[in-house]
């Protein structure tokens, strides 16, 4: 079956640096796909990653292992507004998003 | 990157009645269109995939002659929820990709409906 795991929630400190973790299981792989979603809004787009290693944006930076099914989101100087959930989605061989069930980032002061 | 526009985003109707939801890609010809529905504290949930021209594939477990959609255009596709009950109450968004399989999907704003 298809099946992508991610944090239910995770707390951090502003100003400090979270990670976080994606696995994924899906018929075949076109890539991984990072979404922010604040309540009550669309999900925005973040991060799109189909071959291994880390691409760098800004504060945001995103890391894929196909083979070992994984990505990481990391967050660096966090920032309150970036009290969010995050979503984790794998696209399979026929071009359809998996989604994962988000990770809520709480961000503390 | 690329616009889409949904609309409206919020819409109060009363149970029974039918509500079209609209979803616009404004700079680019979206060749494909999702339909998502999210229910509070959940994932989103495929509802539906159109291409352009032609009939929308539903998910499993989604009623397509209660859920209408129709994407005649590169720019345009809309959803019907007809005979709207309460439980159909849910936020509604729609995504779409232009040509090419491995492109982002850019998504609307989404709707919130409430059935009364």
């Amino acid at each position: 079956g298809q099946n992508i795991d991610q944090p239910t929630e995770m707390t951090a400190t502003e100003g400090a640096i979270v990670q976080i973790n994606c696995t994924y299981q899906t018929s075949g792989f076109n890539g991984l796909f990072w979404y922010q979603q604040h309540a009550g809004e669309a999900p925005t787009f973040l991060s799109y990653n189909v071959l291994d290693g880390l691409e760098e944006k800004g504060r945001f930076s995103s890391f894929l292992s196909r083979s070992k099914g994984y990505s990481y989101l990391l967050l660096k100087e966090l920032q309150m507004k970036d009290s969010a959930s995050y979503l984790c989605a794998s696209m399979d061989s026929n071009y359809q998003l998996i989604w994962g069930a988000g990770t809520k980032l709480i961000i503390k002061p | 990157g690329a616009v889409v526009s949904q609309h409206p985003s919020r819409v109060i109707c009363k149970s029974g009645t039918s509500v079209k939801i609209e979803c616009r890609s404004l700079d680019f010809q979206a060749t494909t269109m999702f339909w998502y529905r999210q229910f509070p504290k959940q994932s989103l949930m495929l509802m539906a995939t159109s291409n352009e021209g032609s009939k929308a594939t539903y998910e499993q477990g989604v009623e397509k002659d209660k859920f209408l959609i129709n994407h005649a255009s590169l720019t345009l596709s809309t959803l019907t929820v007809t005979s709207a009950h309460p439980e159909d109450s849910s936020f509604y968004i729609c995504s779409a990709r232009g040509e090419g399989g491995d492109t982002e999907a850019f998504f609307g704003q989404g709707t919130r409906l409430t059935v009364v």
